[in-house]
């Protein structure tokens, strides 16, 4: 099973839309959560930290449910310049490993 | 802040040469990480360090990758001898003590084809 699991998409939405995306890891004792977003042919870039209380930013809104080990990102309003691959991104803390473990990323397209 | 820089941007190679690839962190970051992306396996973890000293290297294809950072500004990752299949997008990333729980600055890449 592999750590962090995202379905790769593509979603295709019309302007305006509202789009959510959705991620689980595997490991319980994962303590950092962020949406990176990535841009064809670009490094990635962080979009948001995900925090247990969800946080929203300008018409971004994540979510975190540790219970269920599962991680989402919901856009509202969305625009053409929102076309980007999103990155789910897992701090794996407990295994040893103390670097950001990256999902294989939704790609999103938004269609005028 | 220039950023995380890495260099070269596109390298294109014969098999069996050997290829370095360069990364100087943004100044004052105290880890650095290199990480390889492709479409088949997404980002992978190759390396990273921590106060100039490998902490964990288990993501190291194996023997023909090298990873050295002598000084606090600047690493270098080597393939030697290049296969095909270590064609890639090469990232190079950093951040500052005790801010690697607020994420990661990534440089621009190094696209890396072997023929």
């Amino acid at each position: 099973r592999k750590e962090v699991e995202q379905d790769p998409g593509p979603f295709n939405v019309p302007e305006g839309a509202t789009v959510a995306f959705n991620c689980t890891y595997s490991n319980s004792a994962s303590q950092s959560f962020f949406w990176y977003r990535q841009d064809c042919r670009k490094e990635p870039k962080l979009l948001m930290s995900v925090y247990s209380s969800g946080n929203e930013d300008g018409r971004f809104t994540a979510q975190l449910n540790r219970a269920s080990q599962y991680i989402s990102l919901l856009i509202r309003d969305s625009k053409l310049s929102d076309s980007a691959t999103y990155l789910c991104v897992v701090n794996p803390r407990g295994t040893g490993r103390r670097a950001l473990t990256f999902g294989s990323g939704t790609r999103l397209q938004v269609q005028p | 802040d220039a950023g995380v820089i890495q260099s070269p941007r596109h390298e294109v190679t014969e098999m069996g040469q050997e290829v370095t690839l360069r990364c100087k962190p943004i100044s004052g970051h105290n880890s650095l990480f290199w990480y390889r992306q492709t479409m088949m396996r997404g980002l992978e973890l190759l390396i990273y360090f921590n106060n100039n000293v490998p902490i964990d290297d288990s993501g190291m294809p194996e023997d023909r990758f090298s990873a050295k950072m002598p000084n606090a500004s600047f690493s270098t990752l080597k393939i030697q001898p290049s296969e095909p299949r270590d064609s890639a997008v090469y990232f190079c990333a950093s951040s500052a003590p005790g801010q690697g729980v607020y994420g990661y600055t990534f440089g621009s890449g190094t696209r890396l084809t072997v023929v």
